[in-house]
């Protein structure tokens, strides 16, 4: 079975603090993937890599980076927590485009 | 605009009760179309996907229909249980190379005794 996995499930950080939230997985899977979900507004796109050192702007990049320097590990990092990015952040991967998807079991930010 | 849009935004059923779930696509041009489960507080779990030549799937009391003429598909839960409760997420594939997914903001489906 493939598994990701993510390095936290609930998480409390000040405002202006450095966030690191850390995704695995185990099926040596081409494309990753950081979601953000929120209630109204669905799953929306942050970032994505289709390989290692390679990254995508998603669809909601502002106020985020990420770092993919092994092929198992994709990392989302907040470089300066607001309020407003208080959610739920999904990670995903998948073996290449037109295949399944499989997501971790999120990390609840909340920011303070 | 590619979009993808779910109908009733939430539904409440008695459990052994079957129902049906909506999703309206625009996305084009199409690849494919996902359905998702998620507990509440956890992770989306793939029920079911289909091709634009595929117009049913079933997966246990799940089965998702796809008319890729009109751009709709269904999700059918039959005999409901307590644990058919969480939200159901349509997710539609664009067909270029970077096969970006499209979500719906899903249904919330509770199922009561």
């Amino acid at each position: 079975d493939v598994k990701v996995t993510q390095s936290s499930r609930y998480l409390v950080k000040r405002t202006g603090e450095k966030v690191f939230l850390e995704c695995v997985q185990d099926m040596d899977h081409e494309n990753m993937f950081w979601y953000r979900q929120d209630p109204g507004l669905g799953l929306r796109l942050i970032y994505f890599s289709y390989d290692v050192k390679m990254k995508e702007k998603g669809d909601i990049p502002e106020g985020y980076s990420v770092s993919r320097e092994k092929k198992e590990r994709f990392s989302l990092i907040l470089e300066s927590a607001s309020t407003n990015q208080t959610s739920m952040y999904l990670c995903a991967s998948r073996q290449g485009a037109f295949n399944e998807q499989f997501f971790g079991p999120g990390t609840r930010l909340t920011v303070l | 605009k590619n979009q993808v849009e779910q109908s009733p935004q939430s539904l409440i059923i008695l459990e052994g009760k079957n129902c049906t779930l909506q999703c309206n696509y625009t996305v084009s041009p199409f690849s494919n179309l996902r359905w998702y489960k998620q507990d509440t507080g956890r992770g989306p779990v793939s029920l079911t996907i289909m091709t634009f030549s595929e117009n049913t799937k079933s997966n246990g009391r799940y089965t998702a229909t796809l008319d890729a003429d009109t751009k709709q598909s269904s999700l059918h839960i039959t005999a409901s249980q307590l644990s058919d409760s969480a939200s159901y997420i349509c997710v539609v594939e664009g067909s270029s190379n970077t096969g970006k997914l499209i979500f719906g903001q899903g249904t919330t489906l509770q199922v009561k005794p």
